[in-house]
């Protein structure tokens, strides 16, 4: 199985800043590597797919970039509504595996 | 608009069986191949496996052979999934997602998801 591993695990950040979290995978997944957001008592909404493609309805300060096994997601500018926990996944092979999220909280 | 409507929550014995149901609408059922993904508590996400709506194959995660099955009704526009001999641990939030192919090759993302059915195992 392919591992997802994130980070940071958590971090603090003000209105305003901008965020980048990194998502390494165990293997080489050339571009096969999706972004979710979910919130509290929420399912997961996708963000960005094929690593940098805005999925429909996201707002363009988030980003994705990487190629490989390593990957970012940045948030140019956070907003209050972007306190959430994001979760990389990879679409290389199965089974599906996901990162173990990095929680965006207020600072 | 699209949507993925799953049952409500269940609350199961030990060694019991669990159906969870999700129902689509807003798109034709057949062209989308529907995942299930569970989130322990105030844990990540976990893939359980996939169901093709249109042909019904299946792709099970491996740490779940033989307890898992999967299926559709597509008079109806409803996946299934059904997860036996239950444990403590199944305890979880389970998820449909839509499978979307973004490319002709293997890209494939989840782009709709259910609100989520709790299922508790308890004595």
């Amino acid at each position: 199985d392919i591992q997802m591993t994130q980070s940071p695990s958590s971090l603090s950040a003000s209105v305003g800043d901008r965020v980048t979290i990194t998502c390494r995978a165990s293997q080489i997944i050339t571009n096969y590597l999706n972004w979710y957001q979910q919130k509290p008592g929420k399912a997961p909404e996708l963000l960005i797919y094929a690593t940098s493609r805005l999925q429909s309805g996201v707002p363009s300060r988030f980003s994705g970039s990487g190629s490989g096994t390593d990957f970012t997601l940045t948030i140019s500018s956070l907003q209050p509504e972007d306190y959430a926990t994001y979760y990389c996944q990879q679409s290389y092979s199965t089974p599906r595996t996901f990162g173990q999220g990095t929680k965006v909280e207020i600072e | 608009q699209v949507l993925l409507v799953q049952s409500e929550a269940e609350v199961k014995m030990p060694g019991a069986s669990v159906r969870v149901s999700c129902k689509a609408s807003g798109y034709i059922f057949t062209t989308y191949g529907i995942s299930w993904v569970r989130q322990a508590p105030g844990q990540g996400l976990s893939w359980m496996g996939w169901i093709n709506t249109e042909n019904g194959d299946t792709n099970y995660a491996q740490i779940l052979q033989g307890r898992v099955t999967m299926a559709r009704d597509t008079s109806t526009g409803t996946a299934y999934m059904e997860l036996r001999s239950l444990r403590s641990d199944d305890t979880a939030v389970y998820y449909c997602a839509r499978r979307l192919i973004y490319d002709s090759s293997i890209g494939r993302a989840f782009d709709v998801w259910g609100q989520g059915t709790m299922v508790t195992v308890s004595s």
